[in-house]
């Protein structure tokens, strides 16, 4: 079945700078990869996902970069903020599978 | 709309007793998901249901059963706790998209 790795597990930056977390995939017919952002004692809410059929997807300071040769996926942040702390979460999925495989997780602190 | 809600919010159980957890959609999704969430090893679904009436196991299906008996709520049941057992539980639906929404969660403590 599919696993997903995602790296680092956890990640300081200083606020304004970039942050990137990787994410590793082994099932070459997945073709959904969403990322999840969790606050402390919240629920995970979806912030960006990408399907294979693109390469890169940007919302704001956030974006998504897919190499489906490689089988990775990356979260990048820009200009990060305060508010930006907190749990991030990639995952993966087979189109018709309707199941997410999600990775360990990134704890993720934005130092002022 | 009130999206994905999950009851209880807290729980304490004693080892061997049993309970239920219940989430329910008002979005009129097919398919609806439980996952546990642990330190470190992010969120591992345990079973799923792609419809009303069904149900299949996910990764971590043993010491749960789970029912979806009508299609806007599933059961996750604990039939007799252990402290293995001790997580948040989140549920979790989806329209045809892949897309998964998530509820507030359910602490769960198994003494």
């Amino acid at each position: 079945g599919e696993n997903v790795e995602q790296h680092p597990s956890t990640l300081s930056v200083q606020e304004g700078d970039s942050a990137v977390i990787k994410c590793t995939y082994s099932d070459s017919a997945s073709n959904y990869f969403p990322w999840y952002k969790q606050e402390l004692g919240k629920r995970p809410q979806l912030i960006i996902d990408i399907r294979s059929n693109v390469g890169e997807k940007k919302d704001q300071r956030i974006a998504v970069t897919l190499n489906k040769t490689a089988k990775h996926f990356s979260l990048h942040i820009t200009e990060t903020q305060p508010e930006d702390s907190a749990v991030y979460f990639c995952a993966a999925s087979i189109q018709g599978a309707q199941k997410l495989v999600f990775g360990q997780g990134t704890r993720l602190t934005i130092n002022p | 709309n009130a999206g994905v809600t999950q009851t209880p919010k807290f729980r304490v159980l004693k080892t061997g007793q049993s309970m239920t957890l219940l989430c329910a959609q008002d979005m009129n999704h097919e398919y609806m998901y439980w996952y546990r969430q642990d330190p470190g090893m992010g969120l591992r679904l345990i079973h799923y249901s792609v419809g009303e009436g069904t149900t299949a196991k996910g990764e971590v299906p043993d010491g749960y059963n789970v029912s979806r008996l009508k299609k806007q709520n599933f059961l996750l049941g604990l039939e007799s706790a252990a402290p293995s057992q001790t997580s948040v539980y989140f549920c979790a639906s989806s329209p045809h998209t892949d897309t998964q929404y998530f509820g507030p969660g359910t602490r769960l403590t198994v003494l």
